[in-house]
């Protein structure tokens, strides 16, 4: 069973420091990782969707990158911004889709 | 984009009620569309996966007779909780894969969440 885990749980930095985002997964055999951006009390945004033969996607001041053997991925955002601050999801799909429990991102102004 | 609505977007029920909650895909049919779960500051957990005019597929510990899932059309899914208890009072959201996407490589549209309080 694909098994999903984000680090670090929660991450403060002050305003306008670029900050990675870990996500691992178990099984490696995956079509495609996403990563969505989750409000308090809200759905899911996603980010940036990456097929299982691509290395990283980019959107403006996002990139995700994608290491499919070794069962890995990282969320980078540049010059980040309070308007950032947000609980970050990374999912899985194999069979089904799986999500990580999260990244608590506080961006302090 | 693809757009899935959800509805209600908040609902409060008594202890022994049911509610039902819908799902809809509104500009793609969607043939598959999947039902999770989210309990205050964890994950999503994946309930059931429903596929137009067939029968559910139920994730390990969902109750099937609890959490009753009708997919009647390609633009429509229905999660209705039966007989709730406080403990159902979750966050649940609904995600729909665009019939005409290839098998696997879809990409899943996630509606916007309904808030159920069971009092």
């Amino acid at each position: 069973k694909q098994e999903v885990t984000q680090i670090p749980a929660a991450l403060s930095v002050p305003e306008g420091e670029n900050l990675v985002l870990n996500c691992s997964f178990t099984d490696s055999a995956i079509y495609n990782l996403q990563w969505f951006r989750q409000d308090p009390g809200k759905g899911l945004t996603s980010l940036l969707l990456i097929q299982s033969s691509q290395r990283e996607q980019t959107s403006g001041r996002l990139n995700a990158s994608l290491d499919k053997s070794s069962g890995r991925s990282t969320l980078y955002i540049a010059a980040s911004q309070p308007g950032d601050s947000a609980t970050y999801l990374c999912a899985v799909r194999s069979h089904d889709m799986r999500f990580g429990a999260g990244t608590r991102l506080t961006v302090k102004p | 984009g693809a757009v899935v609505s959800q509805h209600p977007s908040w609902v409060i029920c008594k202890s022994g009620t049911s509610v039902k909650i819908e799902c809809r895909s509104l500009d793609f049919q969607a043939t598959t569309m999947f039902w999770y779960r989210q309990f205050p500051k964890q994950s999503l957990m994946l309930m059931a996966t429903s596929n137009e005019g067939s029968k559910a597929t139920y994730e390990q510990g969902v109750e099937k007779d609890k959490f009753l899932i009708n997919h009647a059309s390609l633009t429509l899914s229905t999660l209705t909780v039966t007989s709730a208890h406080p403990e159902d009072s979750s966050f649940y959201i609904c995600s729909a894969r665009d019939s005409r996407a290839s098998e696997g490589y879809y990409e899943q549209y996630f509606g916007p969440g309904t808030r159920l309080t069971v009092t």
